[in-house]
């Protein structure tokens, strides 16, 4: 069974651009997570989707959005990119079974530097 | 919100040692508590998790303990080998009423080194 899979692996920005990320869960799973993963501020969380409805966020700016599609892909937006906003970015899917302890499944991630 | 402690920042063990990684949360409501592996360009990988229900769990050389009064975990290795050496991450989730929202609220990691 594949994993999850995000492109691209690396993406070099400069500041004032937007940038999407793409995210394909491991088949079957309902759920996305995102995550942002930097030396100071360690895996911060920043929204999960389920069934294309957004369902929690994070403590994030809004030029961080994201959106889930009918086949559970999903894809996060960084609009107006600001220097600090370099780091890796972080996918999870969970089969979202009904019950305590959701596995969360993690994809290797997408490198973004803002130059 | 939910806030998690984890001590120490590095760790390093000879092969063969035991190795214990600490963390404790701030929720009481909190009652999951997985704990993730990550190598070098890769994404984090769940190694074991335990629920709030439990006291203890082990897999093979891996074992978690769980103390809800004191509001801490710990994760145990126990023959350590030089493959386990990464970061280890702990983290903490309040999944209510049978539905999950899927966030983790994550410790500051441990990185292990093992000297072979």
């Amino acid at each position: 069974k594949a994993g999850v899979t995000q492109t691209p692996r690396y993406l070099i920005k400069t500041r004032g651009q937007q940038v999407t990320l793409s995210c394909s869960p491991i088949s079957g799973h309902r759920s996305v997570s995102w995550y942002q993963q930097t030396p100071g501020q360690g895996l911060q969380f920043l929204f999960e989707y389920f069934s294309e409805t957004q369902r929690n966020k994070g403590n994030f700016p809004g030029r961080f959005s994201g959106r889930q599609f009918s086949n559970s892909r999903s894809e996060m937006n960084v609009s107006t990119l600001e220097l600090g906003d370099s780091a890796l970015y972080l996918c999870a899917s969970s089969r979202r079974a009904q019950g305590v302890g959701e596995k969360l499944f993690f994809g290797s991630g997408t490198q973004l530097s803002v130059l | 919100g939910e806030n998690v402690e984890q001590h120490p920042s590095t760790l390093s063990v000879q092969e063969g040692d035991s190795a214990v990684i600490k963390c404790t949360y701030s929720d009481s409501a909190s009652n999951y508590f997985p704990w993730y592996k990550q190598e070098l360009g890769k994404g984090p990988q769940l190694i074991i998790d335990i629920r709030s229900n439990v006291g203890e769990k082990k897999d093979q050389r891996i074992a978690v303990t769980l103390n809800k009064t004191a509001k801490h975990f710990s994760l145990h290795i126990t023959e350590t080998q030089p493959e386990d050496s990464a970061v280890y991450f702990c983290a903490a989730s309040i999944n209510a009423g049978g539905t999950s929202y899927g966030k983790l609220t994550f410790g500051q990691g441990t990185i292990l080194t093992v000297h072979p």
